[in-house]
């Protein structure tokens, strides 16, 4: 099946520092690529869809200038937690979209301490 | 209602059994649906995928699609320890867009 990378796996930061997370599609190009946040046992949440060459689509409560997604190519989306509070350690996941269906990266762990 | 409602778990089962996982759901538009299956602390991974009303098999997996009644199931057949994750069921109403997730239903299969 279609291949999606994450990058980095685990990420320990301070907080008030920024950090960014890359999801890439491997062997598929993904004009449309989407970030999730997943707290503990419980189910993924959309935060926002990427589209390549625009603006990302936020979900409602999601700030747009906090948790900012660059998508600058067909392979690869980025999101960066500006200013990470220790309330922003949850576990980032990413997936990219093909022609019908959508595959996911294997997740990046945020801590903030 | 939620749009996609499924039985958060933990379900535990013996080793060898036969596994049903339900979801059911509200927009009768709904015409692709999915299951993922997650393990703790990874992304996802895409299971099965079906159109429409039907079965679909694949190994010891099998999805069934009942539109009318807006429910979809997951059978795994003789169950493994290894099947133990978190079931996700997704669905759209779009070719391959707007995907709506199910909470996840938690499996334990014990040795």
């Amino acid at each position: 099946g279609a291949v999606v990378s994450q990058h980095p796996s685990w990420v320990i930061c301070k907080s008030g520092t920024s950090v960014k997370i890359e999801c890439r599609s491997l062997d598929f190009q993904a004009t449309t690529m989407f970030w999730y946040r997943q707290f503990p046992k419980q189910s993924l949440m959309l935060m926002a869809t990427s589209n390549e060459g625009s603006k990302a689509t936020y979900e409602q409560g999601v700030e747009k200038d906090k948790f900012l997604i660059n998508h600058a190519s067909l392979t690869l989306s980025t999101l960066t937690v500006t200013s990470a509070h220790p309330e922003d350690s949850s576990f980032y996941i990413c997936s990219a979209k093909t022609r019908n269906t959508i595959y996911f990266g294997e997740g990046s762990w945020l801590t903030v301490v | 209602q939620k749009e996609v409602e499924q039985d958060p778990g933990p379900l535990s089962v013996p080793e060898g059994a036969i596994v049903s996982l339900n979801c059911t759901y509200s927009n009768s538009a709904f015409q692709y649906f999915m299951w993922y299956r997650q393990y703790s602390r990874k992304g996802p991974e895409l299971l099965m995928y079906t159109y429409s009303s039907g079965n679909k098999e694949d190994g010891r997996f099998t999805a069934q699609v009942d539109k009318s009644s807006k429910y979809i199931s997951l059978f795994i057949r003789d169950s493994q320890p290894s099947d133990s994750a978190t079931y996700l069921c997704a669905m759209s109403v779009d070719y391959g867009q707007n995907f709506v997730f199910g909470p996840g239903t938690r499996l334990s299969v014990l040795p």
